[in-house]
């Protein structure tokens, strides 16, 4: 299973545009890349899922290099309700336990 | 549509004791999981269900039993509760469309073990 590395928290102001990196250097060909996002005391909601380049959906925008090593998920102009914790991974996109999740970042919005 | 949903929201139980975690979905999904959440750290598979009629041992099925009574229903059997399965714990379920998997979460049962 391709392993993740994200950061574990990260602060920013309201209205900021926030880019979270996560890292994940064995990447199978096959893998996509999902985000999710986790309120307190709610299970993890999916953000957006992506393969390579770009994607953009009407909450954030995924960037994928060319190796695909990395990807950034963007979150423009973000507000206090954006405050939770964020989850990369790494799967084929076929479900079953090829999705792993790591500890995810905890993004901390401030006014 | 009532999406994932699971009971009960909250348990207490004493060591030994057991009890089954109920999940439900309607939409229709082939696969559904059971992961559990401990403080600080992300979410770990216990058991999937890829259909109707199967199961497969995640990361961390120890301790733990399941059963995928329909296309509807996975329920995960404490046989006997220790204090080390004190968590939270999510169902969820997936649907493939096209090349993407999206996986849908239940609101979670908390779990406490004395």
């Amino acid at each position: 299973l391709a392993k993740t590395t994200q950061p574990i928290s990260m602060d920013s102001y309201e209205g900021q545009e926030v880019n979270i990196t996560c890292s994940h250097n064995n990447i199978a060909t096959n893998d996509y890349i999902t985000w999710y996002q986790q309120f307190p005391s709610q299970g993890p909601r999916f953000i957006i899922q992506g393969y390579k380049t770009k994607v953009t959906n009407e909450v954030a925008s995924l960037f994928i290099p060319a190796d695909r090593k990395s990807s950034t998920l963007s979150l423009p102009r973000v507000s206090l309700s954006d405050t939770a914790v964020y989850y990369c991974l790494v799967g084929d996109g076929q479900g079953y336990s090829t999705l792993t999740f790591g500890k995810g970042t905890m993004l901390l919005v401030s006014p | 549509n009532a999406g994932v949903t699971q009971t009960p929201k909250f348990q207490v139980l004493k060591t030994g004791q057991s009890m089954t975690l109920q999940c439900a979905q309607d939409m229709n999904h082939n696969s559904m999981y059971w992961y559990r959440q401990d403080p600080g750290m992300g979410l770990r598979l216990i058991y999937y269900s890829a259909s109707e009629g199967t199961t497969d041992k995640g990361e961390v099925p120890n301790g733990y039993n399941v059963s995928r009574l329909n296309k509807r229903e996975f329920s995960l059997r404490l046989e006997s509760a220790a204090p080390s399965q004190t968590s939270v714990y999510f169902c969820a379920s997936s649907v493939v469309s096209g090349d993407q998997e999206t996986q849908y979460f239940g609101p979670g049962t908390r779990l406490l073990v004395l």
